[in-house]
Formats: structure tokens, C-alpha cells, sequence
């Protein structure tokens, strides 16, 4: 059982370059999180969703867009890299709309030059 | 606004000594409150819920609605409590993390 999985792990993009960082669960959780944490700032809830088809904002949306085709997947997508993107991004899903305890990935560290 | 305050960023205590972790929320509902703690090179995973009102790794939380707090405490502390420590709120369908308190036990 591979909980919340991850991918990458490690990044360095160039301002303007866009990627996707993936996120996957086999826990057919229907909600879904990204977070990114900053020093000082904890984590700070980027998108989430709660169920196939249907996803919305967190805290700080901007310059990230996520899609959600199918319960297990929940990809992150950065259109245009900025510097202040550099973070360290954590994935998560819990069952019932996020009412139980999130399980989380590994993280992703992202590295904008 | 929903807003979750960890005023201490370190925390250094001595082993076997007493550890009270603070968080402090703002929110104007009934509270879902949970700690959450990160292990050197682990991942992030639940320690515990107020709802649960159960003691996890002898770590205990109460919430007090009249002060708006949820700390975290625990009578003895151990080095494998060393760890980053995070106070969540949880409401609607969004969660809401402080920012972090870093435990070190010294031996």
C-alpha cells in the first residue's frame, strides 16, 4: 500500500518554464490537497479537491492550476515558474471531504531559478 | 477569517522534562482541531484530534473554546519527540496549519 504518492522529488526549473508535479493515491480518497511550505510560513493549502470533476481554491491559487479526472490523481501544474514558487510542495487526501486525518506524501522540492 | 498561531518556532527542553507545544485558533465555529508531526526524513502524519480526546505517544491536547487554544503537552519528554510540529484547523472543506513549531530534546 503506497499511501500518497509523489513525483518528483526534487526539481530545478528556470523562470518561465512550466511543469506538473504529480500526486497519486490508492486509498480511493475523495479529497485531495496541495500545500507548499515556506519558512516561517507553514503550510499553506494551494488547491483542493473533493471528488473527481470538481476542484477549488485554496489560500494561495495563484500561478497553479490542478485538474482532477479521476479519484486517484491530482496533478499540480505551474504554467510560468516564478522565483517566488520556490518551495517545498506536499500533497495530501483524506476520505470524507477531508474530515479525517489528511495522509501525505513525501513532498516535492521545487527550485526556480 | 480562520487563522492558526504557533508563537514559539523552537522549543528546547531537557529530556524527561515537561513539553507544552502552543497553538491558538480563530474561529468563530465549532473547531476541528488536530496536530500534526514530521519526523527527520518522514513524512507528515497525524499525532492527534481533538475529537479522538485520546493520548498518542503520551502527548495529550485539550481544547479550551474560552481561551481558543489547543496545546499540546506531554509530561515527560522523550529524543524521539524531536521533531517539527504543526497545530491544524480544519473547516468547510479547507484546512488551516500554523506555522510550525520545531521540538529538540536535549539528552
Amino acid at each position: 500500500n503506497a499511501g500518497v504518492t509523489q513525483t518528483p522529488k526534487f526539481q530545478v526549473l528556470k523562470t518561465g518554464q512550466s511543469m506538473t508535479l504529480q500526486c497519486a493515491q490508492d486509498m480511493n480518497h475523495e479529497y485531495m490537497s496541495w500545500y507548499r511550505q515556506d519558512p516561517g510560513m507553514g503550510l499553506r493549502l494551494i488547491h483542493y479537491s473533493v471528488g473527481a470533476g470538481i476542484t477549488d481554491q485554496g489560500e494561495v491559487p495563484n500561478g497553479y492550476n490542478v485538474s482532477r479526472s479521476t479519484t486517484e490523481d491530482f496533478p499540480l501544474r505551474l504554467l510560468s515558474a516564478a522565483p517566488s514558487q520556490t518551495s517545498v510542495y506536499f500533497c495530501a487526501s483524506s476520505s470524507r471531504q477531508g474530515r479525517q486525518p489528511q495522509h501525505f506524501g513525501d513532498g516535492t522540492r521545487l527550485s526556480i531559478l | 477569517a480562520q487563522r492558526v498561531t504557533q508563537p514559539e518556532k523552537l522549543l528546547s527542553v531537557f529530556k524527561g522534562a515537561p513539553v507544552e507545544l502552543k497553538c491558538n485558533y480563530s474561529y468563530s465555529g465549532s473547531p476541528e482541531l488536530f496536530w500534526y508531526v514530521q519526523y527527520s526524513r518522514q513524512r507528515l502524519q497525524l499525532l492527534l484530534r481533538h475529537i479522538s480526546r485520546e493520548s498518542i505517544k503520551g502527548f495529550t491536547a485539550d481544547l479550551n473554546k474560552g481561551e481558543t487554544s489547543f496545546h499540546l503537552k506531554k509530561p515527560f519528554a522523550q529524543e524521539e519527540d524531536s521533531a517539527m510540529y504543526y497545530c491544524a484547523l480544519h473547516t468547510g472543506n479547507q484546512f488551516y496549519f500554523g506555522t510550525g513549531t520545531s521540538l529538540t530534546v536535549i539528552p
